[in-house]
């Protein structure tokens, strides 16, 4: 059973590119969330997917969207890119609230 | 509003040590869920453990043990006879009854020497 797979595993894109992420949830899971981790801090929510809709959304700026298809993936998309946005964006997913979030090996983006 | 707090940001052991990692949460919430994560350099984290409000019980996991106090919003993870392998960065985190969104502590680096 394979678990939460994320795409790609490294990127560096410059400052005012647009970048695309991507997530595979584990089997059976119907409900992804996206982290932004910068180095030496504890994973930050940025939204939630459910249903194909965003269901919850941290305080990030409108730049960062996303999507949830039909099989439960789902994308992370960034716009016009800051080089603050460089960090480690983790993609969970979970079969129902509350029962906890199992993780990907995140996606690491350096904006130069 | 909630806020999970890891006032340990580095802990150092040598190997066979017992090392506790603590933990103090905030919400108004009744009704939420504890968790600890392990991050090893690779990245991922790995779920160690949840806990709901209402289960106060200890839980034991093999070199593993977790003491929930909610008179202390603590909840506060052991590692017995710790081993190289357990070196990583710790986190802690809260989620309310009716969502996974999950507020994270700043985490705690475990290094375990030989």
């Amino acid at each position: 059973d394979a678990g939460v797979t994320q795409s790609p595993t490294h990127l560096i894109k410059t400052r005012g590119q647009q970048v695309t992420l991507r997530c595979s949830p584990k089997s059976g899971h119907d409900t992804v969330s996206w982290y932004q981790q910068a180095l030496g801090q504890g994973p930050q929510f940025i939204f939630q997917y459910y249903e194909e809709e965003e269901r919850q959304r941290g305080n990030f700026p409108d730049r960062f969207s996303g999507h949830q298809f039909p099989n439960y993936s789902s994308e992370l998309n960034v716009n016009a890119l800051l080089l603050g946005d460089s960090a480690l964006y983790l993609c969970a997913s979970s079969p129902r609230q509350g029962s906890g979030a199992f993780f990907g090996q995140g996606t690491r983006l350096t904006v130069v | 509003a909630q806020k999970v707090t890891q006032a340990q940001t580095e802990i150092s052991v040598v190997e066979k040590e017992d090392v506790t990692l603590d933990c103090v949460y905030e919400t108004r919430d009744t009704t939420y869920y504890l968790f600890w994560y392990k991050q090893p350099p690779s990245g991922e984290l790995v779920f160690l453990i949840r806990r709901n409000s209402f289960d106060e019980q200890n839980e034991i996991s093999g070199r593993y043990s977790w003491n929930f106090q909610k008179s202390t919003s603590s909840f506060n993870f052991t590692i017995t006879a710790s081993q190289v392998v357990d070196s990583a960065v710790y986190f802690c985190a809260l989620s309310e009854a009716n969502t996974d969104k999950l507020i994270f502590g700043t985490g705690t680096r475990l290094q375990v020497f030989p």
